[in-house]
């Protein structure tokens, strides 16, 4: 199975709906992130969180809100979805050690969300 | 401003050709290094890393990278290019301090047969 999962992996909506989108590890790392992928732009980060009670924004964080609701699950939702919101969405994990750890992250494997 | 740059947008070489592919970092001090792999339509794989120590570091699929402090450069090489290799290929560094890995805009390679 695999170590970090994403639900769903595909996923239509239309402007103004909700949306949730999850992710799950069996890791036990205490760090996850929500990344954004766009052609042409790499990867931005969109919020963090180093354990359930720490949450942070990150590059590009507005119109996004998250839950951490326990330390293997981490949520993305979208209050009020928009066209450009239209990506490929990644989850990360990491083990966390400390300030000056070598953390290393490891992806999930997406999910494409349209926003029509 | 921390950022990365990869130079090249889109490269293509013939296989069993060398390869190499370019990053440049922006960043107050050394920070972590990384290089990542994405095939068509999959998830984010680990090539490999630079903490600290030797600058020449070999990664999985016989990729390996060197580190040149002087030139603020983290280069990805293979001697021998597989038509497997074929994907899109993400530098990314980290500070010491922090959490967050800040991306360049990826190099997509394409093998020609």
């Amino acid at each position: 199975d695999a170590d970090v999962t994403q639900t769903p992996r595909n996923r239509i909506t239309k402007t103004g709906k909700r949306i949730m989108l999850e992710c799950s590890q069996t890791k036990g790392h205490d760090r996850m992130y929500w990344y954004r992928q766009d052609p042409g732009l790499g990867l931005r980060l969109i919020y963090y969180s180093f354990d359930v009670k720490d949450i942070n924004k990150g590059e590009i964080s507005d119109g996004y809100s998250v839950s951490r609701q326990a330390q293997a699950k981490f949520s993305l939702s979208l209050e009020s979805a928009i066209p450009n919101q239209t990506a490929l969405y990644f989850c990360a994990t990491s083990v966390g050690s400390g300030l000056a750890g070598s953390d290393t992250q490891y992806f999930g494997p997406g999910t494409r969300l349209t926003v029509l | 401003a921390q950022s990365v740059t990869q130079p090249d947008i889109h490269i293509t070489v013939s296989e069993g050709a060398s390869l190499e592919l370019r990053c440049n970092y922006s960043y107050g001090a050394t920070p972590y290094l990384f290089w990542y792999v994405q095939s068509p339509g999959q998830g984010l794989q680990l090539l490999l890393k630079y903490f600290s120590g030797d600058t020449l570091v070999q990664g999985i699929k016989g990729f390996e990278a060197e580190f040149k402090r002087s030139q603020s450069s983290f280069n990805l090489r293979k001697p021998s290019v597989h038509w497997s290799d074929a994907a899109e290929y993400f530098c990314a560094v980290r500070g010491r301090s922090q959490g967050n890995l800040i991306f360049g805009k990826g190099t997509k390679l394409s093998v020609k047969p």
